[in-house]
């Protein structure tokens, strides 16, 4: 158990719809991350958020948008659905949230299917 | 395109054999880092190498960075069955972690 929680553990939505997955982050940490992993194109960075503040961006559709609350936690949320988005969604935290030779420990993963 | 690749993509050997994953690059990283991804779960961090030429040795695993910080490997000696799993290499940039596409390691009894 990292100590990143991560829900819902699955979801199942249509094309077109709109979903919000969520992270709590390891206590202590100020950092979270997130991931999208998928067959074809393996674990890809989509954002970083340190503190409340965006940190730095990867490949992050513009469909797709985030956030980190006061209290650390992060929702990640994902819009106009298509199919190609099922994927898993991995959040990670960790705790200066400065450099990515941090140790980085990942949550159990949302596991997104687009119908 | 992944920045980082892999090889072999896939790897099946008995127990008590070795093994090694490759992980290249054309692009040099701050440090790399090694995970490994079992099946319904988020990768564990194995190891992270910051230093060309540096070797880092967790019991059987031995894990190797390049001189010119581009490539890595990964050495398994006595592989067991609870070695089995997706091992990721990944490297670091500012605040960035980028993936390769993992080697998936099956150690049959």
């Amino acid at each position: 158990d990292s100590g990143v929680t991560q829900t819902p553990k699955h979801l199942i939505t249509a094309t077109g719809q709109r979903v919000t997955l969520r992270c709590s982050p390891r206590s202590g940490d100020l950092s979270v991350y997130w991931y999208q992993q998928s067959l074809d194109q393996g674990l890809q960075f989509l954002i970083q958020y340190y503190n409340g503040e965006e940190r730095a961006k990867g490949n992050i559709l513009e469909r797709f948008s985030a956030q980190q609350f006061p209290d650390l936690h992060s929702e990640l949320n994902l819009s106009s659905l298509e199919l190609g988005d099922s994927a898993l969604y991995f959040c990670a935290s960790s705790p200066r949230g400065g450099l990515a030779q941090e140790t980085q420990y990942f949550g159990p993963g949302t596991r997104l299917l687009v119908l | 395109t992944q920045l980082l690749e892999q090889s072999p993509q896939f790897l099946s050997i008995q127990e008590g054999e070795n093994l090694t994953v490759y992980c290249n690059s054309s692009s040099v990283f701050s440090s790399l880092q090694w995970y490994r991804q079992e099946p319904g779960e988020g990768p564990v961090l194995l190891v992270t190498v910051v230093t060309g030429g540096e070797v880092k040795k967790l019991k059987r695993l031995t894990f190797q960075f390049g001189d010119a910080r581009k490539d890595s490997s990964l050495h398994i000696t006595a592989a067991q069955p609870g070695d089995t799993g997706l091992y990721l290499c990944a490297g670091a940039e500012d605040y960035k972690l980028s993936f390769g596409a993992g080697t998936t390691v099956t150690v049959r009894a």
